[in-house]
């Protein structure tokens, strides 16, 4: 089954102490991406991999790192966590076929609570 | 540069009424649109689409036309049920196959009996 799993589902911890959040897909995409959800504000994105090695911001990457070593893994890591980084966050992935708008597939969000 | 705007929520149905969810964006170029729905706990999932003017996307009884004229891509259904009750996202890529998605803020539908 085509999908995009993420890890931990939910999460509370603590300012200041490093949380990195996992994220996977099998469908051999190339580009890969974050995104977090906030009230009021719709799915803003945070950063983006267009393939192994490559990944770019996207409109709100402060406090975040991310990480492509593989094709199927896009890790989101927080450093240091801090309250306004509590939020719902999902990773999506998407292929590329010439000529077509693909869709992407989302994760089933990992809501993170920093104290 | 690009932006969608949404029609505020919450919106309140009873079954069977029907439903339009206003989506207006600004884009350069000629984008792509699209209507995603978050389901209580769940991620998002493509609704529909639509890739050009006048295209029309339709889904499991939603439909939604590409209006370039006024810049719209309206989310409607002719009759709601109670298992459509989600949030309703549109979304605009800036040109068809891009990777990024600009999304607006979202709409919470609650279909009651």
């Amino acid at each position: 089954e085509a999908q995009v799993t993420q890890n931990p589902r939910y999460l509370i911890t603590v300012t200041g102490k490093k949380l990195t959040v996992t994220c996977s897909q099998n469908m051999n995409h190339e580009y890969m991406s974050w995104y977090r959800q906030d009230p009021g504000l719709g799915l803003r994105q945070i950063y983006y991999s267009m393939n192994v090695e490559v990944t770019d911001k996207g409109d709100v990457p402060e406090g975040y790192k991310v990480s492509r070593k593989e094709k199927r893994n896009f890790p989101l890591i927080l450093e240091s966590p801090s309250p306004n980084q509590t939020s719902l966050y999902f990773c999506a992935s998407k292929g590329r076929i010439a000529g077509s708008t693909d869709t992407q597939y989302f994760g089933p969000g990992t809501r993170l609570t920093v104290l | 540069g690009n932006s969608v705007t949404q029609m505020e929520g919450p919106v309140t149905l009873s079954e069977e009424a029907f439903l339009t969810i206003n989506c207006t964006y600004t884009a350069t170029g000629y984008p792509s649109l699209f209507w995603y729905v978050q389901y209580p706990g769940e991620g998002l999932q493509l609704l529909l689409k639509a890739t050009k003017a006048d295209d029309k996307g339709s889904n499991k009884g939603f439909e939604a036309t590409y209006r370039k004229e006024t810049t719209s891509f309206h989310l409607e259904k002719g009759s709601v049920q109670v298992s459509d009750s989600a949030v309703y996202f549109c979304a605009l890529s800036e040109k068809a196959g891009a990777n990024n998605l600009f999304f607006g803020t979202g709409t919470r539908l609650t279909v009651i009996p």
